[in-house]
């Protein structure tokens, strides 16, 4: 089946300072990639997602790439704040019989003021 | 409701006991999904619901966790048995078809003592 791998498993950046995620996926089908943002003692939220006929998106402050040949993807946040700290999920969609989300195991950024 | 309704919030069950978590997805959608969030750790995928395909169940840790949904309605996790290892958060998300954004409940937190 799909295997989602993340990293780094954390990260801490100085505030204003720009923090790369990265995840690699494994079936070479998937075609739909969120990305999801978890605050402490709450649930996932969607912040960015990329389908696989565009190679990067961008909304504000965070911009995702796509490399489908090397099926890795990574997200990319610009002059971070301490309000970005959080934990942050990559997905991919298998394009299979269900389409189901695997996700990626987390990467716990914290941003220093 | 205006969003993923899950229920109990919180759940503490002796060991043995079975529980039925509850999820009421967004009005409308096809796709449901169940995972597990162990303390600290990634979104363990558990099944998904899409339409009236037959459920992906490959998730599923073992023949003691089983999961059912009323057509594009309610849906519910049921884990008979229950063992320490069971205790983590089970969030449930829906979507308005596959590959587009999922939408997270508040999750129940399970507690087996």
């Amino acid at each position: 089946g799909e295997n989602v791998e993340q990293h780094p498993s954390t990260l801490s950046v100085q505030e204003g300072d720009s923090a790369v995620i990265k995840c690699t996926y494994s079936d070479s089908a998937s075609n739909y990639f969120p990305w999801y943002k978890q605050e402490l003692g709450k649930r996932p939220q969607l912040i960015i997602d990329i389908r696989s006929n565009v190679g990067e998106k961008k909304d504000q402050r965070i911009a995702v790439t796509l490399n489908k040949t090397a099926k890795h993807f990574s997200l990319h946040i610009t002059e971070t704040q301490p309000e970005d700290s959080a934990v942050y999920f990559c997905a991919a969609s298998i394009e299979d019989s269900s389409y189901k989300l695997i996700f990626g195991s987390g990467t716990r950024l914290l941003v220093r003021p | 409701g205006a969003g993923v309704s899950q229920s109990p919030s919180n759940k503490v069950t002796e060991k043995g006991k079975d529980v039925e978590l509850r999820c009421d997805p967004i009005s409308g959608h096809t796709a449901l999904y169940w995972y597990r969030q162990r303390l600290g750790q990634g979104l363990e995928f558990l099944i998904y619901f899409q339409g009236n395909s037959a459920p992906d169940k490959s998730g599923l840790p073992s023949d003691r966790f089983s999961a059912e949904r009323t057509g594009e309605s309610v849906s519910t996790l049921t884990i008979q048995r229950t063992q320490q290892e069971d205790s983590a958060v089970y969030l449930c998300a829906s979507s308005s078809t596959a590959r587009t954004e999922a939408f997270f409940g508040q999750g129940t937190r399970l507690t087996v003592v």
